[in-house]
């Protein structure tokens, strides 16, 4: 069965560093987003990606944040400048469409870790 | 705005006994629910989702659950727990139209011997 895929599972880094997070959807979806959780607090919206565009970003979503589909199989979450505060479980999700009657597929997730 | 909130953030019950997992959520439209799971170290999956047809929906695992619009709530339940039902479930909202899950915090659930 397809899946999205998540690399690497872990990273850590050093507060001020730049990470890119990775993520292969399944091959066929359009829309990608990415979601992420803090620890003890909720799976959190970040941003959803459509058409090489961002169509829509929470107010997380802030500069320090950007979005890429590099090639046709990758999507990446680049934090520019990580704060202890971005430490974090992020999650790649895809669908094949928009909206409520589409299914978004999850990834496994990247635990990242600012110290 | 939409909000998700999930009663206990820790459920434990014996192998064969109910589960219930509870779920009430706040939206000012009609709402689409989901639960999914998340067994260790894999992805959120979808167990199953309300999207305004049946108010019993029935999903993967033998698990349930029902649009009660006058509780505003989305509980699921599976008559029998199986060792293999640990995880972490998770209660999400969305509106027609939107792009986004909001998610609840999540329940653990354990399951006894």
């Amino acid at each position: 069965e397809p899946e999205v895929t998540q690399t690497p599972s872990h990273q850590v880094t050093q507060m001020g560093q730049e990470v890119i997070l990775r993520c292969v959807p399944i091959s066929n979806h359009l829309y990608f987003y990415w979601y992420r959780q803090i620890l003890g607090q909720k799976v959190e919206f970040l941003v959803s990606f459509y058409n090489n565009e961002i169509s829509e970003k929470s107010e997380i979503f802030d500069d320090q944040f950007s979005v890429e589909r590099p090639d046709g199989s990758n999507f990446t979450l680049k934090i520019r400048s990580t704060k202890l505060e971005d430490s974090a479980m992020y999650f790649c999700a895809s669908s094949e469409g928009q909206g409520s009657l589409e299914t978004q597929y999850f990834g496994p997730g990247t635990r990242l870790l600012v110290l | 705005a939409q909000s998700v909130t999930q009663l206990g953030s820790h459920v434990s019950v014996s192998e064969g006994a109910l589960v219930l997992l509870r779920c009430n959520y706040s939206s000012s439209v009609p709402p689409y629910l989901f639960w999914y799971v998340q067994y260790p170290n894999q992805g959120l999956q979808l167990l199953l989702k309300y999207t305004s047809a049946a108010t019993l929906v029935k999903g993967i695992n033998g698990f349930e659950a029902e649009f009660k619009k006058s509780e505003t709530s989305f509980h699921l339940t599976k008559p029998s727990a199986h060792m293999s039902d640990a995880a972490e479930y998770f209660c999400a909202v969305m509106t027609q139209g939107a792009q986004k899950l909001v998610f609840g915090q999540g329940t653990r659930l354990t399951i006894n011997p």
